[in-house]
């Protein structure tokens, strides 16, 4: 069975800190990416990555950096979390050809006090 | 620059009843449209793709419509039950980037 694993379920971290949330895929997709979800909103882009080392802005890409040193893994990276930071991160993966479902994570509730 | 609606936000319905979801979109150029579910607090599951050049899919009780020309795609739930309760999602597959709508939220009344 298809799996993405985010690594944690829940977080609770302080405004200024550093937080990583890690992603893993044991799919082989080349194609990875990190929205963030909140109520009303739908999900927004923030990175997506096509390749190892590779990534590419999305539509919310300020206050977050990304890491993609193995194709299995995409790192999301909040340099100094903030509260407006709050919400739910989901991360995808799915393979680059055309007209292929994308497979998600299980979410990572994020909270920023 | 694509946009996609969904309306109702919410919807209630009693168990049995069929019931369509409404998904809307700006800008005809996709690729394809796909159906997902979300329960509370978890992440998304695909539920259907459709192709844009087709013009329905269909899985178990559950039945997705496009309709390219005028932006919108239904998604269809026959005898509905109360596992069904959930948010769905429609995404837009425009130049490879999925464009979500906000989803409606569904529940089921036993």
């Amino acid at each position: 069975d298809v799996k993405v694993t985010q690594s944690s379920r829940y977080l609770v971290k302080r405004t200024g800190e550093k937080v990583f949330l890690e992603c893993v895929q044991d799919m082989d997709h080349e194609n990875m990416f990190w929205y963030r979800q909140d109520p009303g909103l739908g999900l927004r882009l923030i990175y997506f990555s096509y390749d190892v080392k590779m990534k590419e802005k999305g539509d919310i890409p300020e206050g977050y950096s990304v890491s993609r040193e193995k194709k299995e893994r995409f790192s999301l990276i909040l340099e100094s979390a903030s509260t407006n930071q709050t919400s739910m991160y989901l991360c995808a993966s799915r393979p680059p050809s055309l007209n292929t479902e994308a497979f998600f994570g299980q979410g990572t509730r994020l909270t920023v006090v | 620059k694509q946009e996609v609606t969904q309306i109702p936000a919410a919807l209630s319905v009693p168990e049995g009843e069929n019931l369509v979801l409404n998904c809307s979109f700006t800008d005809s150029a996709i690729y394809n449209l796909q159906w997902f579910r979300q329960d509370p607090g978890k992440g998304l599951t695909s539920l259907l793709l459709i192709q844009s050049s087709q013009r329905e899919q269909t899985s178990g009780r559950l039945n997705a419509s496009l309709d390219k020309s005028s932006g919108r795609s239904t998604l269809y739930i026959a005898a509905s039950q109360p596992g069904d309760s959930a948010t769905y999602l429609c995404a837009v597959d425009s130049n490879y980037q999925l464009i979500w709508g906000a989803g409606t939220k569904l529940i089921i009344k036993p």
